[in-house]
């Protein structure tokens, strides 16, 4: 069983379009989190919930909307994307914040490529 | 040897050897500290954690050492195996939410 799921694993699309990446964990956990990771594989944080609630947002242009509907699951909506969009973006979780959530669980990423 | 430049830094080791990936951290309030492998194509993994309690961790062949004087830390691989080539990435975390990752150091292995 995949422990963090995200969906699709490649996204290609113009610029200017919306576009959502789904993710799930069948962990337990109860904090999720985004990452974007760029072509230099520097791994920056985006978004943190924890219990559906929203904990950390860092200095992300608000084109980018998190949703969670449960806490198994942290959606990423996207409005008009785009060129310096492009990157991997990694969905992952953690059981809780603070000190335990140094253990995150990663997903296998989507690569978000806008033309 | 190990180089920096525009790319990732890369350390490249032949196999049976040690390795030993070097990171520094830029938060003196930081108390826990990761290590995470990234494999081409994956998400990344987590190797091993450390407390600022402690200075030497060991796994199963990898140790972990902190310098907390220095801000330092460093993740050594015992006999380091062609499955061992991956970016790894050290991580802090002050006790809050965020743990702030590091730049990253890719490890090749030569056979």
């Amino acid at each position: 069983d995949t422990a963090v799921s995200q969906t699709p694993k490649y996204l290609v699309t113009q610029m200017g379009n919306d576009k959502s990446i789904k993710c799930e964990q069948n962990l337990g956990h109860d904090t999720m989190y985004w990452y974007k990771q760029d072509s230099k594989k520097f791994l920056k944080i985006m978004f943190s919930y924890n219990n559906k609630e929203l904990i950390i947002n860092e200095t992300v242009p608000n084109r980018f909307s998190p949703k969670s509907p449960d806490k198994a699951h942290l959606n990423l909506h996207i409005n008009s994307l785009e060129l310096g969009d492009s990157a991997v973006y990694f969905c992952a979780s953690s059981q809780g914040p603070g000190p335990q959530s140094g253990e995150q669980f990663f997903g296998p990423g989507t690569r978000l490529t806008v033309l | 040897g190990e180089s920096v430049g525009l790319h990732l830094p890369t350390l490249s080791v032949q196999e049976g050897d040690n390795s030993i990936i070097n990171c520094a951290y830029s938060n003196s309030a930081s108390d826990y500290f990761i290590w995470y492998k990234q494999e081409s194509g994956k998400g990344p993994q987590f190797i091993i954690d450390i407390r600022s309690n402690m200075d030497k961790r060991q796994g199963q062949r990898v140790t972990v050492l902190l310098n907390k004087t220095v801000k330092h830390l460093s993740l050594q691989i015992a006999a380091t195996q062609p499955g061992d080539s991956a970016v790894y990435f050290c991580a802090e975390n002050t006790g809050g939410f965020k743990t702030i990752f590091g730049a990253g150091t890719r490890l090749f292995v030569k056979a």
